[in-house]
């Protein structure tokens, strides 16, 4: 089984302050973890992803996340905040040896303030 | 290069009436899906095909059909459309199918149905 979970429905920052979108996740195996962002009015687009490795993992737009197995997290950060990073943000799930489709998040609107 | 295009963009439907939602990807992907997104809800998955010729059932399947006769085109068909599936409908495809591949989403159509 896989589910994951996005405890905040919004979170708001200051531009140039740090950020973080919180996602935990519960699977039977290892797992494949995923962030999308999507603009108003578009489709989601893939930021990043952790399969193994390293747990901090880069992405685009300056946006990391950090692997941890014990507290099942995979938490968005970005190290200064834009405007531009204004939108809503997935966490996606899913693991080895299970069903290969990816659970969604039900999604974090992120708020930059000029 | 288009990546996957969506048609129509919106569409208004009476209830009872017969709709199909194209979706067509062009980067020869194995793996399509089609989402829902609600408000509140996330993405909730409707239907997939891991390869042409072949479709499974997702999460809220009922009220949906899909075919996948090729690579590229993967629609989505309401039979009698009913209120409760006015929504935001995503076609995704991903190279293979496997858990640790991540996916690419259309522009989205969004549906209302009265």
């Amino acid at each position: 089984a896989q589910s994951v979970a996005q405890p905040e429905d919004q979170v708001n920052v200051a531009e140039g302050n740090p950020l973080t979108v919180k996602c935990t996740y519960s699977v039977s195996g290892n797992p494949y973890l995923f962030w999308y962002v999507q603009y108003p009015n578009r489709g989601l687009q893939f930021l990043l992803k952790y399969i193994t490795g390293d747990n901090l993992v880069k992405g685009s737009y300056g946006f990391e996340a950090e692997f941890n197995k014990s507290q099942t997290s995979f938490h968005l950060k970005k190290p200064s905040a834009l405007v531009s990073d204004s939108a809503l943000y997935f966490c996606a799930v899913s693991y080895s040896g299970g069903s290969y489709i990816p659970t969604f998040g039900r999604g974090t609107s992120l708020i930059v303030h000029p | 290069i288009a990546g996957i295009t969506q048609a129509p963009t919106s569409q208004i439907l009476a209830a009872g009436r017969r709709m199909t939602l194209r979706c067509t990807q062009d980067m020869r992907h194995n793996a399509m899906y089609w989402y829902r997104q609600d408000l509140g809800l996330g993405l909730r998955l409707i239907h997939y095909s891991n390869t042409a010729g072949t479709t499974g059932k997702g999460e809220v399947p009922d009220g949906y059909s899909v075919s996948r006769a090729n690579t590229d085109d993967f629609p989505l068909t309401l039979a009698s459309a009913v209120p409760s599936q006015t929504s935001v409908y995503f076609c995704a495809s991903s190279v293979l199918a496997g858990g640790y591949n991540e996916q690419f989403f259309g522009p989205g159509t969004r549906l209302t149905v009265l």
